[in-house]
């Protein structure tokens, strides 16, 4: 089955404490995103990556660290989270030029 | 810099009660567009998309939408809703750069309740 997963579902951390959230996915895709969803804000994307060791910012990279070693696997990186990283998260990924993006179930964090 | 609007941010409905949802971005060149949808505790699904040719769209669950490039415009609608579409749904936009950028714009979303 065609799919984009991620893990942990949910997280609660507290502030400083070095997390990761994986994303992986089975359908060859270059372009992998991930995005924030906050009440009344939509979803803002993070970070990038239009194909292994190619990433780049979206419009709230702060705080955040991606990185792009395989096609499938787009982990984001919490180096010293923050209680206003506290949110829902997304990965997202398509072909390249194809513009119609799949996502992944979310992952619900909480920072303390 | 691109951006998408809804102004809707909550909608009440009864059932069989006609949908329709706003959606406006501000680009003036050729756009790709999207209505995703977010049923309760799940992830975003794709309801229908926008790329060329015929502006009235068709997409799963009996939603269409219409691109009206003049006003920047393309709303989301159903003629009859049901308890099950109770979710949100967001508008977005992607500026197609040739294909260059994937990136999609996301508007604040809608949250549709619909009352049985």
């Amino acid at each position: 089955e065609a799919q984009v997963t991620q893990n942990p579902r949910y997280l609660i951390t507290v502030t400083g404490k070095k997390l990761t959230v994986t994303c992986s996915q089975n359908m060859n895709h270059e372009y992998m995103s991930w995005y924030r969803q906050d009440p009344g804000l939509g979803l803002r994307q993070i970070y990038y990556s239009m194909n292994v060791e190619v990433t780049d910012k979206g419009d709230v990279p702060e705080g955040y660290k991606v990185s792009r070693k395989e096609k499938r696997n787009f982990p984001l990186i919490l180096e010293s989270p923050s209680p206003n990283q506290t949110s829902l998260y997304f990965c997202a990924s398509s072909l390249l030029g194809s513009h119609e993006q799949y996502f992944g179930p979310g992952t619900r964090l909480t920072v303390t | 810099a691109q951006s998408v609007s809804q102004h809707n941010h909550h909608v009440i409905l009864s059932e069989a009660a006609s949908l329709e949802l706003g959606c406006n971005y501000s680009y003036g060149g050729t756009v790709n567009l999207f209505w995703y949808v977010q049923y309760p505790g799940q992830h975003l699904q794709l309801l229908l998309k926008y790329f060329s040719g015929d502006p009235l769209v068709k997409g799963i669950k009996g939603f269409e939408a219409e691109f009206i490039k003049s006003k920047f415009s393309f709303n989301l609608r159903k003629p009859s809703v049901q308890w099950s579409d109770t979710a949100e749904y967001f508008c977005a936009v992607n500026a197609g750069y040739g294909g260059a950028t994937n990136k999609l714009i996301f508007g604040t979303g809608t949250l549709l309740a619909v009352q049985p």
